[in-house]
């Protein structure tokens, strides 16, 4: 069974940072783009970007590039999402999910909420 | 960036009954659609892929099928289950973009 578990949510101040893991099991992990998909509280979905499987290939939404950094670790099956200068806008759940194109396979869900 | 434009943002129908809901893209994403749905408190799930194309384990009673930039998402013989929001997304072109969803309510 394919299985995505994120972890590392929670309240955070306005300008600092705050890092995401997603553990992944179920599917050899090293053969598969992953990605990170957000959805603000009542809204739809935004994605943020995808990583390939050596690392060498990352996309980001053009708005995001500049505060978030997705990174993975194949060894431990686990992709990364660095976000920094938080703002009350990036207040959402942060979906982990596996790619490329479509997101066949997704995680249950981190709450990252940003305030003071 | 390709703008998918859903309607309706929310219909409600009884069981038994068809519905079709829509995405128009802000330009031509050569079949390159997917469809998914969201169930309350829940990810998302992928229903179908490359427009018309059923993701593995999903019933039958979902299809999908494109006119030019118009793409459809059909549902038939609704159950109650089937109450959730569908989100249609591009995967044409980076950045990968959702429609703004439509809420599906059971009467």
């Amino acid at each position: 069974e394919v299985k995505l578990v994120e972890s590392g949510g929670g309240l955070v101040q306005p300008g600092r940072s705050l890092k995401l893991s997603c553990a992944a099991s179920g599917f050899s992990f090293n053969d598969y783009w992953m990605g990170w998909v957000r959805q603000a509280p009542g809204k739809g979905l935004e994605w943020i970007g995808e990583i390939n499987q050596d690392s060498s290939t990352i996309n980001y939404t053009p708005s995001l590039k500049d505060k978030f950094t997705i990174s993975r670790d194949n060894a431990q099956n686990t992709l990364y999402l660095q976000m920094s200068k938080l703002g009350s806008e990036d207040t959402a759940i942060y979906y982990c999910a596996r790619t490329p194109y479509v997101m066949d396979a997704w995680g249950q869900g981190a709450s990252v909420t940003v305030s003071s | 960036d390709i703008q998918m434009t859903q309607s309706p943002a929310s219909l409600s129908a009884s069981l038994g009954e068809t519905v079709t809901i829509e995405c128009l893209a802000s330009e031509d994403i050569y079949s390159n659609l997917a469809w998914y749905q969201q169930k309350p408190g829940k990810s998302p799930q992928l229903l179908i892929y490359d427009a018309s194309s059923l993701q593995d384990g999903v019933p039958s009673r979902f299809s999908g099928s494109e006119s030019g930039t118009q793409y459809s998402l059909e549902i038939n013989s609704l159950q109650s289950e089937d109450a959730a929001t569908y989100f249609c997304q591009q995967h044409h072109d980076y950045p990968w973009t959702f429609g703004g969803g439509t809420k599906l309510e059971l009467k």
